[in-house]
């Protein structure tokens, strides 16, 4: 079956450690993105990829950085710079169409 | 970045009752999109409009494109406990490029009382 897998669905990360969350998509989707949600609020866009080896920064890039050497993958890596990392993170893909994104199920990132 | 204005903000229900919400942006989308997300997961597309003034139905829901492609509405009729979650609307403006990218809503909350 086609989707979007996002792994671990929990993650804890002492402070001061990079942590590397992962986004694999089996759709053959062009474009590939990173969303950040804090409890109760809306999604917003850390980074974004319309095409391999290319991505742009979102509204919140400050403290992540992504790669994208393949079409299936999209990982985000928190570094220590980011000073309040512990949200819920969401991982999504499209085509270049108006048809949406495919959301893959979540990770929620903990700093202890 | 720009964030949709959804309203209200969070609804507390009751079963069987109707739900209502509306989403505004200050510029056009070419489309319109209304997502669910269940606790602790991601957020699954409900209905996706391409026409203004365009009426769409999926089971107990209906979603509207408004004429201005300004705003768009959502209705579930009869609520049920699993309605529970968070509501967001989206707008696009194309098919390319940046213009493909979704402008999300704010998101309404919605909670069923049985």
């Amino acid at each position: 079956d086609g989707g979007i897998t996002q792994s671990p669905k929990y993650l804890f990360r002492k402070e001061g450690q990079n942590v590397t969350l992962s986004c694999e998509q089996n759709l053959n989707h062009d474009a590939m993105y990173w969303y950040r949600q804090d409890p109760g609020q809306g999604l917003r866009l850390i980074y974004y990829s319309q095409i391999v080896n290319d991505f742009q920064k979102g509204d919140i890039a400050e403290g992540y950085s992504v790669s994208r050497e393949k079409k299936e993958s999209f990982p985000l890596t928190v570094t220590s710079a980011q000073k309040n990392p512990t949200a819920f993170y969401l991982c999504a893909s499209s085509f270049h169409s108006p048809y949406g994104y495919t959301f893959g199920s979540g990770t929620r990132l903990t700093v202890v | 970045g720009q964030q949709l204005n959804q309203s209200p903000q969070s609804m507390f229900i009751q079963e069987g009752e109707d739900v209502s919400m509306n989403c505004t942006s200050s510029s056009i989308f070419n489309t319109w999109l209304w997502y669910k997300q269940d606790p602790g997961e991601g957020p699954v597309l409900l209905i996706a409009l391409y026409k203004a003034g365009e009426l769409t139905s999926n089971g107990r829901l209906t979603a509207q494109f408004g004429i201005t492609r300004k705003d768009s509405f959502l209705n579930i009729s009869a609520s049920i406990p699993s309605d529970v979650g968070i509501y967001f609307c989206a707008g696009q403006l194309g098919n390319t490029g940046t213009a493909s990218k979704l402008t999300f809503g704010t998101g309404t909350r919605l909670q069923v009382t049985l």
